[in-house]
């Protein structure tokens, strides 16, 4: 893998139950991300932590809240999940903050959640 | 705002023949380009990307990427594919001076067939 992971690896839910999805980067990276990817929909950024603070937050439900006690760590929170919410989420991160944007991003395995 | 197309969902190919995987985009200002590849499961790998110079981008695996401002494209090529290729294609645009908010293309999968 690319210095990026992710536990758990897959995930089980209930709509009412409470997790949290780890990532951890091994790269010296200040910039972290959190995707969600569904079948048959793009690719969507859900927040950006550069330096340790949320930079972005694209209209993401609260039911999920993000954690980024350190520039290595990176946590997605769930809370009452939906159905529709069952997705590949991945955690990514790169170098640069701010407005610098053209550095690629290296991704984690993914977290596979079912939400029933 | 900005966003990218990917206008194939698959592309087929025959194992030694030139692929090409297209992308196009919309964006005020300067854009930043990327494509990256994703296995089964596993996350997205970065392949190549454009900022400026050169508007032919070399990058891993024998893959490259022409950037074509007129047409706002950033196709990506390969002058003989292998099976090994067969994956998911993203192509993902930014812009200048726009922080880290990417956009991605909704993916190619790509079959190479033997």
């Amino acid at each position: 893998e690319t210095g990026v992971t992710q536990t758990p690896r897959h995930l089980v839910m209930g709509m009412t139950n409470k997790k949290s999805l780890k990532c951890e980067q091994h790269l010296g990276h200040n910039a972290m991300y959190w995707y969600k990817q569904s079948a048959k929909k793009p690719l969507e950024l859900m927040f950006v932590y550069s330096l340790e603070e949320r930079v972005e937050n694209n209209s993401v439900p609260s039911r999920f809240s993000p954690e980024c006690p350190n520039s290595s760590h990176l946590f997605l929170h769930l809370h009452t999940l939906q159905p529709e919410d069952s997705a590949l989420y991945l955690c990514a991160s790169s170098h640069g903050s701010g407005i610098r944007s053209y550095n690629e991003q290296f991704f984690g395995p993914g977290t596979r959640l079912t939400v029933l | 705002a900005q966003s990218v197309a990917q206008p194939e969902d698959q592309v087929n190919v025959a194992e030694g023949n030139p692929l090409t995987v297209k992308c196009t985009y919309s964006v005020s200002g300067n854009p930043y380009l990327f494509w990256y590849v994703q296995y089964p499961n596993r996350g997205l790998q970065f392949l190549l990307k454009y900022i400026t110079g050169d508007n032919l981008v070399k990058g891993s695996y024998g893959f490259e990427a022409e950037f074509n401002k007129s047409q706002t494209s950033f196709h990506l090529k390969k002058p003989s594919a292998l099976v090994s290729d067969s994956a998911l294609y993203f192509c993902a645009v930014n812009r200048d001076n726009y922080g880290q908010n990417f956009v991605f293309g909704p993916g190619t999968r790509l079959s190479v067939l033997p």
